[in-house]
């Protein structure tokens, strides 16, 4: 049974600052790893994907990833209100020729203004 | 709007009725994919499609749900005789051609949100 794991939160942080989400994933095999960011009522909106060890950036978001540690993360740099919602970490393996995503329960942010 | 599309946004049934949800994928990706979000649960796949064919369908119940996706039109989810745990929001994403290693994006559309009374 694959899992990933988040801390469901709420994860509150003040505007302007660093909001940290953290991930772990029980398959080795994953080979894809994905954020999502979603709205109360609203549909998955892909944020980031990362598929190699270490860092991507992308604006104000930053992934990380340890496949050693299975463990990836994403740092929001000068939190905004308007990044308030619940961010789904999503990992892929694909080595069995089926891609679908498993997807962790969600971390609910609220940036306070 | 090159977005996937889904309708109906919104659907009613009663118990014991029938459920057909559609989904257009964007334009240029051939893959579909169903997930269900079940109220205060995670995303959960359902089924993999590629045109005329079902690729994965591990997350599928055994019983009542079926999905195809023809040679032309949309992709259909299908739910016979529904239950009140049914409902959910049904979401579809799709993806291009898929490339081994790559990271194979999928991007979702605005989901369905059955309720059955």
């Amino acid at each position: 049974q694959k899992e990933v794991e988040q801390n469901s939160g709420p994860l509150s942080v003040p505007e302007g600052a660093i909001a940290s989400l953290n991930c772990t994933y029980s398959d080795r095999g994953s080979q894809s790893f994905f954020w999502y960011r979603q709205y109360s009522g609203k549909s998955p909106e892909l944020i980031m994907s990362i598929y190699s060890n270490g860092d991507k950036e992308d604006g104000r978001f930053t992934a990380q990833l340890n496949k050693a540690s299975q463990y990836v993360s994403l740092l929001i740099r000068d939190s905004q209100p308007s990044d308030s919602a619940t961010y789904l970490c999503a990992v892929m393996d694909s080595g069995a020729g089926s891609y679908q995503l498993t997807f962790g329960k969600g971390t609910k942010l609220s940036v306070i203004p | 709007n090159a977005g996937v599309m889904q309708n109906p946004r919104h659907l009613v049934r009663r118990r014991g009725q029938e459920a057909r949800l559609r989904c257009s994928p964007m334009k240029g990706h051939s893959h579909v994919y169903w997930y269900r979000q079940l109220p205060e649960e995670g995303l959960k796949f359902m089924v993999y499609l590629q045109k005329e064919n079902i690729i994965d369908e591990s997350g599928m119940p055994k019983e009542r749900f079926s999905a195809e996706f023809p040679k032309e039109g949309p992709s259909i989810l299908r739910i016979q005789q529904v239950v009140r745990g049914d409902s959910a929001a049904y979401f579809c994403a799709s993806s291009p051609l898929l490339i081994q290693g790559a990271n194979n994006e999928q991007f979702f559309g605005p989901g369905t949100r059955l309720t059955v009374l």
